[in-house]
């Protein structure tokens, strides 16, 4: 199975603030990622897909890049929606696995 | 409005069969590939299985830990999909969710809320 790093795992931030989450593949993945939003006792909410391609819905203060290995998760002007824990998933191969998550905290 | 509603999920003993029922509606279930995940508490998410359209055969796949203790099906007339989890382990508490896979690309845009399943004794 492809591992799924994430760093940090947890980020302290305020509102306004520009944060960049890393997620890093065990092998070469292409393009084949996607963000994840997740608030307490709530679902997933699918963010970007494809590495870089917004979500219907979702605003565009988020930003998805990278390809191979290395990805960025990107949200600027943070929210006070935003806090919540991020998790990147390929979807490259069989069976689709996570990262660890990143918290994102109110400073 | 897509939503997806789990239920079926409750405390029950180890060793013990507990099914799960996810009801689509605001779209056609059977275009779809449906897929399951679970959260243990505090923890990370992970894919249980999923179950293909059936214009792509209506097959399976699990992960390793579930494979050959839990069954995914669906219904397709009724518009649910069910996860069948046999001999249950206390490793298998955690909320459970069910998920719609956008275009079979493994990317999942539409999440029911959960249904907790404590297995203890």
């Amino acid at each position: 199975d492809i591992q799924m790093t994430q760093s940090p795992s947890s980020v302290s931030a305020s509102v306004g603030d520009r944060v960049t989450i890393t997620c890093r593949a065990s092998q070469d993945i292409s393009y084949w990622l996607a963000w994840y939003q997740q608030k307490p006792g709530k679902a997933p909410n699918l963010l970007i897909y494809g590495a870089s391609s917004l979500q219907s819905g979702v605003p565009s203060r988020f930003n998805g890049s990278g390809s191979g290995t290395d990805f960025t998760l990107t949200i600027n002007s943070l929210q006070p929606e935003d806090f919540a824990t991020y998790y990147c998933q390929q979807a490259n191969s069989f069976p689709p696995t996570f990262g660890q998550g990143t918290r994102l905290d109110i400073k | 409005e897509v939503q997806l509603v789990e239920s079926g999920g409750g405390l029950v003993k180890p060793g013990r069969s507990l099914r799960l029922s996810c009801t689509a509606s605001g779209f056609t279930l059977s275009d779809y590939a449906m897929n399951w995940f679970r959260q243990a508490p505090g923890k990370g998410l992970e894919w249980v299985g999923f179950i293909r359209s059936k214009a792509y055969g209506g097959t399976t796949e699990y992960a390793a830990s579930v494979k050959g203790r839990f069954t995914i099906s669906r219904d397709d007339s009724e518009s649910i999909a069910y996860l069948q989890m046999n001999s249950l382990k206390t490793e298998d508490t955690a909320v459970y969710y069910c998920s719609r896979d956008t275009s079979g690309w493994f990317f999942f845009d539409y999440w029911g809320q959960g249904t907790l399943v404590t297995v203890s004794s």
